[in-house]
C-alpha cells in the first residue's frame, strides 16, 4: 500500500499570500493517478486537481498542481478568503486508494 | 447536472448491521465505476470500496473486508453498500462519489453530501 504524507499539517497565511502544500508517496505514483481535493467545514470534498497537474471543471486558475515520481505539490498562487480549508491528495495504485492526512490552510 | 444522494444511515449497535443508498442521476450511472469513501469524526478521508460500471469488479480496503458488500443497480442508477458486523470505529460520514471511468477510477469527482453512520451501544 502506498502511503502518502501530507506537510505542513497546518498553514497559517495571510489572504493574497502564496500557499505550497506537499505531499510525499512511499513508493512512486504515476501522475496519471494523483489527484487534490479541497474541503471545507461540512461540506464534502471537491475535486481540484486531477492527473497532478489538470486543473476539474470550474477550478479557477490560481490552483496549480505538479510534480511526478514520490512528490507532488498544489500551489495556490494567491489566496482569496474562500480558499481557508483542508487539502487532500489522493493516490490510486493495485486496485487501492490512498488519502493523505490533510493539510488545513488557516487565516493569519 | 451530476447529483449524488446517500440515505440510510443512522444509530446501530456493535455487532449490527446497516445499507447505504446513493441515488444518482445527471449521468449514464453504468458507465462509471463507483465508490465509498468515509470520513470518522475530525478526521481525514479513508476510502471504503470501488465497483466497476458492470459490477463485475469491486475493491475494498482491508479494514472493511469481509464485513462490507458494494453492490448497484443500473436500472435504479442506484449504489449500495451493505455493512456488516459494524464496529465503533466505523462511525463516520459516508460519502458515495463517481468515478472516472467505467472499469476503476483514478479520481473521485463528484461527491454527495454524505450520511452519518454511528456505531454505539
Amino acid at each position: 500500500e502506498i502511503v502518502l504524507t501530507q506537510s505542513p499539517g497546518t498553514l497559517s497565511l495571510s489572504p493574497g499570500e502564496r500557499a505550497t502544500l506537499s505531499c510525499r508517496a512511499s513508493q512512486s505514483v504515476s501522475s496519471n493517478y494523483l489527484a487534490w481535493y479541497q474541503q471545507k467545514p461540512g461540506q464534502a470534498p471537491r475535486l481540484l486537481i486531477y492527473g497532478a497537474s489538470s486543473r476539474a471543471t470550474g477550478i479557477p486558475d490560481r490552483f496549480s498542481g505538479s510534480g511526478s515520481g514520490t512528490d507532488f505539490t498544489l500551489t495556490i498562487s494567491r489566496l482569496e478568503p474562500e480558499d481557508f480549508a483542508v487539502y487532500y491528495c489522493q493516490q490510486y495504485g493495485s486496485s487501492l486508494w490512498t488519502f493523505g492526512q490533510g493539510t488545513k490552510v488557516e487565516i493569519k | 447536472e451530476v447529483q449524488l444522494l446517500e440515505s440510510g444511515g443512522g444509530l446501530v449497535q456493535p455487532g449490527g448491521s446497516l445499507r447505504l443508498s446513493c441515488a444518482a442521476s445527471g449521468f449514464t450511472f453504468s458507465s462509471y465505476a463507483m465508490s465509498w469513501v468515509r470520513q470518522a469524526p475530525g478526521k481525514g478521508l479513508e476510502w471504503v470500496s470501488t465497483i466497476s460500471g458492470s459490477a463485475s469488479s469491486t475493491y475494498y480496503a482491508d479494514s472493511v473486508k469481509g464485513r462490507f458488500t458494494i453492490s448497484r443497480d443500473n436500472s435504479k442508477s442506484t449504489l449500495y453498500l451493505q455493512m456488516n458486523s459494524l464496529r465503533a470505529e466505523d462511525t463516520a460520514v459516508y460519502y458515495c462519489a463517481k468515478g472516472s471511468s467505467t472499469s476503476y477510477t483514478r479520481w473521485f469527482d463528484p461527491w454527495g453530501q454524505g450520511t452519518l453512520v454511528t456505531v454505539s451501544s
